[in-house]
């Protein structure tokens, strides 16, 4: 069974700051999603990592994956109040389980001005 | 953008009531996902469709039901309400084609429901 883990899961900043945010996986993967959410509303896709050394960038947020290690982590760049919201991945299991996304619990972002 | 929309957003209901949470989405994807999410936590799937009249389970036990006669429209209904089903459900979707890896899902705006 896939199993996958955020850390942490609640994360307070200052602005300016920068921090990264870890996302490791139990099984062979090498599909890995990103999406963020604002209190009380959906999620919304921010990257779609594809394969091993993948690295995407958008802002201040930049996301990469490590297949071997089954480690993703998202980098926050200088961090600004606008980037508060919970940050989720999710990992596809092409194995076992038809495609599916099994998600982490979420790590709660908080930048502070 | 995705074009993916749920109805109601917002439902108190009484326990006992059957309700139907809606979703529907425009972008012709043939894979069709509900989640549970409680708030600020973890999503857990609780059904998935591959297309027309195909219907699974999730990985979380649930006892909603959900049908698919036509792609575009995946709804959930809950015969009897209970306050446990308190929850916020989350509709997504997927484009899929046999043989290869799904893409990006693409979640609606969420029902919250209430069961008092």
């Amino acid at each position: 069974e896939l199993k996958v883990e955020q850390n942490p899961l609640f994360l307070s900043m200052q602005e300016g700051k920068n921090y990264t945010i870890y996302c490791n996986y139990s099984t062979t993967s090498d599909r890995l999603y990103w999406y963020r959410q604002d209190p009380g509303k959906s999620l919304e896709s921010l990257f779609v990592l594809l394969s091993n050394g993948a690295v995407k960038q958008e802002g201040r947020l930049m996301a990469s994956l490590d297949t071997k290690a089954r480690l993703s982590t998202l980098h926050i760049t200088a961090a600004v109040h606008d980037l508060s919201a919970t940050y989720f991945c999710a990992v596809e299991d092409g194995v076992n389980a038809g495609n599916m996304l099994t998600f982490g619990g979420g790590t709660r972002l908080m930048v502070k001005p | 953008e995705a074009d993916i929309y749920q109805t109601p957003r917002y439902l108190v209901i009484g326990t006992g009531k059957k309700i139907t949470l809606e979703c529907s989405q425009t972008m012709g994807h043939d894979k069709m996902y509900w989640y549970q999410q409680d708030p600020g936590m973890e999503l857990h799937l609780i059904h998935y469709s591959y297309g027309v009249n195909s219907t699974e389970k999730g990985d979380l036990s649930s006892e909603s039901t959900v049908s698919r006669i036509r792609t575009e429209h995946f709804p959930l209904t809950l015969e009897s309400a209970r306050p446990s089903h308190t929850s916020q459900y989350l509709c997504a979707s997927s484009e899929y084609f046999f043989g290869r890896r799904t893409d990006t899902q693409y979640f609606g705006p969420g029902t919250r429901l209430t069961v008092l």
